[in-house]
């Protein structure tokens, strides 16, 4: 099992709250990366980050606002949430194998309802 | 990032050999192919992945041909529980970015 953690699991909470979704990873990975992904969608890219100090925008427009302050942590934060941001939110990490390929590890997820 | 393009769908059945095909005309000189899979509410999970010919593992086998502008994953015996999403991702170690693209839905019957 991957080291790879994200809480809460789930979270309903009201429009306008200020929310962060936590995730952490274990195995020293420098790359890191948030998805979103609705009931029965693709995945979609909305942040990554190369390593401390280093974030991205994905190719998915999104309201939230990351951090990579430390290696192993990489938070997601709505500043006020609105129903449109009700999703599951996937986070990653990869690391380079041998032979030159990037496997990527995910969390379980955390499913968000604003209401 | 080369753009890949899967059947939306399949159906098979328990005990057959299922063959996912993703095409990936703009693959790059350094890219890789790696194939994830997903059930549903969980994160999708490492497969495996090929540069060029044929790759095999534990869970299942990849066949690249030469022009490298598809490739198959073959899943041998599948049973209900490879229902799943499987997708094909192409990139190098260089590009940082992992794309998903929309999937091929396995559904395996009895």
């Amino acid at each position: 099992e991957a080291d790879i953690y994200q809480t809460p699991r789930y979270l309903v909470i009201g429009t306008g709250k200020k929310i962060t979704l936590e995730c952490s990873q274990t195995m020293g990975h420098d790359k890191m990366y948030w998805y979103q992904q609705d009931p029965g969608m693709e995945l979609h890219l909305i942040h990554y980050s190369y390593g401390v100090n280093s974030t991205e925008k994905g190719d998915l427009s999104s309201e939230s606002t990351v951090s990579r302050i430390r290696t192993e942590h990489f938070p997601l934060t709505l500043e006020s949430a609105r129903p449109s941001h009700t999703s599951q939110y996937l986070c990653a990490s990869s690391e380079l194998g041998t032979g030159g390929y990037t496997e990527a590890f995910f969390g379980q997820g955390t499913r968000l309802t604003v209401v | 990032l080369a753009k890949t393009t899967q059947p939306i769908s399949m159906d098979s059945y328990e005990g057959q050999e299922v063959n996912i095909t993703c095409s990936h005309n703009n693959i790059a000189t350094n890219d890789y192919i790696t194939w994830y899979q997903q059930f549903p509410s969980q994160g999708p999970r490492f497969i495996i992945q090929g540069y060029k010919t044929k790759v095999t593992n534990e869970v299942a086998s990849l066949f690249i041909p030469a022009d490298r502008k598809s490739s198959t994953l073959s899943l041998p015996r599948v049973s209900l529980s490879d229902t799943a999403v499987y997708y094909c991702l192409v990139g190098s170690s260089n590009t940082g970015k992992l794309i998903f693209g929309q999937g091929t839905t396995l559904q395996v019957k009895p």
